[in-house]
């Protein structure tokens, strides 16, 4: 069965730093890779994904991701982070050929000034 | 424009009574999902529509659990004999159509089950 792992629960980081979340994935066939975002008091919202091509993805807000077939990874990176990052940050997958989204449980960034 | 819009943002209910939750897609959007999200985790995929067939129903966790698309715009989420377990955040997406296009989700209804 295909299963999101999102390794870090809880990511706290001071402003200006950089920052890596980390998102393995298991599944046998290829699949789509995308990263959400859920600001608080908001709806997710899409980040950045990956089809197919190039292995690195930029996405809104200045986050990229790069997607490892070797390590079935998709961590999402930013060089320098702001306070208006803090949010939870979900990584998700779509088995190529299918519509099942399944998600990771989530990590929360918080950004410190 | 209007994004997804869900009613009723929130819900309280009792054990064993009958909730919809309703879903209003982006204008022209042929693909509709619906998610459950609990405390702490991240949204988990209930059903698939793609205009008015559900595509992909394996994620409704039981009978109890039902949803409709019946003219390939707003849909419906039944839940039967509620039970306590069922309280979560239920979440509605809407995107063009294939797995690939982005997902645009609703601010989700809060579904309490006392």
């Amino acid at each position: 069965a295909q299963s999101v792992t999102q390794l870090d629960s809880q990511v706290p980081v001071f402003e200006e730093a950089p920052v890596e979340l980390r998102c393995n994935y298991s599944s046998s066939v290829s699949v789509y890779l995308f990263w959400y975002v859920q600001y608080p008091n908001q709806g997710l919202q899409l980040l950045l994904k990956y089809l197919s091509g190039s292995t690195l993805v930029k996405g809104i807000n200045g986050f990229e991701a790069e997607f490892n077939k070797s390590q079935t990874s998709f961590h999402l990176r930013k060089p320098s982070v702001h306070i208006s990052d803090t949010a939870e940050y979900f990584c998700a997958v779509i088995l190529t050929g299918g519509f099942k989204t399944i998600f990771g449980a989530g990590t929360r960034l918080f950004v410190k000034a | 424009g209007a994004g997804v819009s869900q009613t009723p943002s929130n819900k309280v209910t009792e054990k064993g009574k009958y909730v919809e939750l309703r879903c209003d897609p982006i204008s022209g959007h042929t693909a509709l999902y619906w998610y459950r999200q609990s405390l702490g985790q991240g949204p988990e995929f209930l059903i698939y529509f793609q205009g008015t067939g559900a595509a992909d129903d394996s994620g409704l966790p039981n009978d109890r659990f039902f949803a409709v698309r019946p003219e390939g715009s707003v849909s419906t989420l039944k839940i039967q004999r509620t039970e306590r377990g069922d309280s979560a955040v239920y979440l509605c997406a809407s995107s063009l159509g294939e797995p690939q296009e982005t997902q645009y989700f609703g601010p989700g209804t809060r579904l309490l089950v006392l």
